[in-house]
């Protein structure tokens, strides 16, 4: 088996602040992803890849950056915090992309912005 | 567009009771159906996911039964345990091989 590791676990900053979200996998996944996770909304996509050096924009973008630097990793950067904002980042990874493919998650990055 | 709603946010039951979490979809597609299990501070993970031959999926003691006519996942198992407390997610993976989630049901069994 593989395991997703999140970096770092908890992440506090300001208002304004740039913040970087870091995850790596070790099951040679092709696809990974970024989500979002807020009480009662479900899991929104922010940015996925389908292959190194791939981006693709989900539904929830804007306000975000992402970088697949290598297959193994996948970051989002936060380009300016927003104060009180609290969420969960999960970050997560696949085969491939496909209608019957399960998906990987790490345990998340969890952010409070001051 | 494509569409999973769960209509309950919360859910608590007694221990030993049978549990049913409401999922329903919308799609364009003939679409597969997941459910994903998030213990606390833990990651999402898969618990089920339909077939393609009517097949009914089981997991833990927890199965789920695609209904077509009725557009509906719900997943069920007889007798709840303790540590069947989390947080419960449908999803649908529609044309663009893009995963739907619904909002999320939080399960509490109490003893």
């Amino acid at each position: 088996g593989g395991i997703i590791t999140q970096t770092p676990k908890f992440l506090i900053g300001q208002e304004g602040q740039k913040l970087t979200l870091k995850c790596q996998q070790n099951f040679n996944h092709d696809t990974m992803y970024w989500y979002r996770q807020d009480s009662g909304k479900g899991l929104r996509l922010i940015y996925y890849s389908i292959t190194e050096n791939d981006l693709q924009k989900g539904d929830l973008s804007e306000g975000y950056d992402a970088s697949r630097e290598k297959k193994s990793s996948f970051s989002l950067t936060v380009t300016s915090a927003q104060k009180n904002e609290m969420a969960v980042f999960l970050c997560a990874s696949s085969i491939r992309q496909g209608a019957n493919t399960e998906v990987f998650f790490g345990k998340g990055t969890r952010l409070t912005v001051v | 567009g494509d569409s999973v709603t769960q209509t309950e946010g919360l859910v608590t039951l007694t221990e030993g009771l049978p549990v049913m979490l409401n999922c329903t979809y919308q799609s364009t597609y003939s679409p597969f159906l997941f459910w994903y299990v998030q213990h606390l501070n833990e990651a999402p993970k898969l618990l089920l996911k339909s077939f393609t031959d009517n097949k009914r999926p089981e997991h833990q003691g927890f199965h789920a039964t695609l209904h077509k006519s009725s557009s509906s996942f719900h997943l069920q198992k007889s007798s709840a345990q303790l540590s069947d407390s989390a947080l419960y997610y449908c999803a649908l993976s529609g044309g663009n091989y893009q995963l739907i989630w619904g909002s999320g049901t939080k399960l509490i069994i109490k003893p």
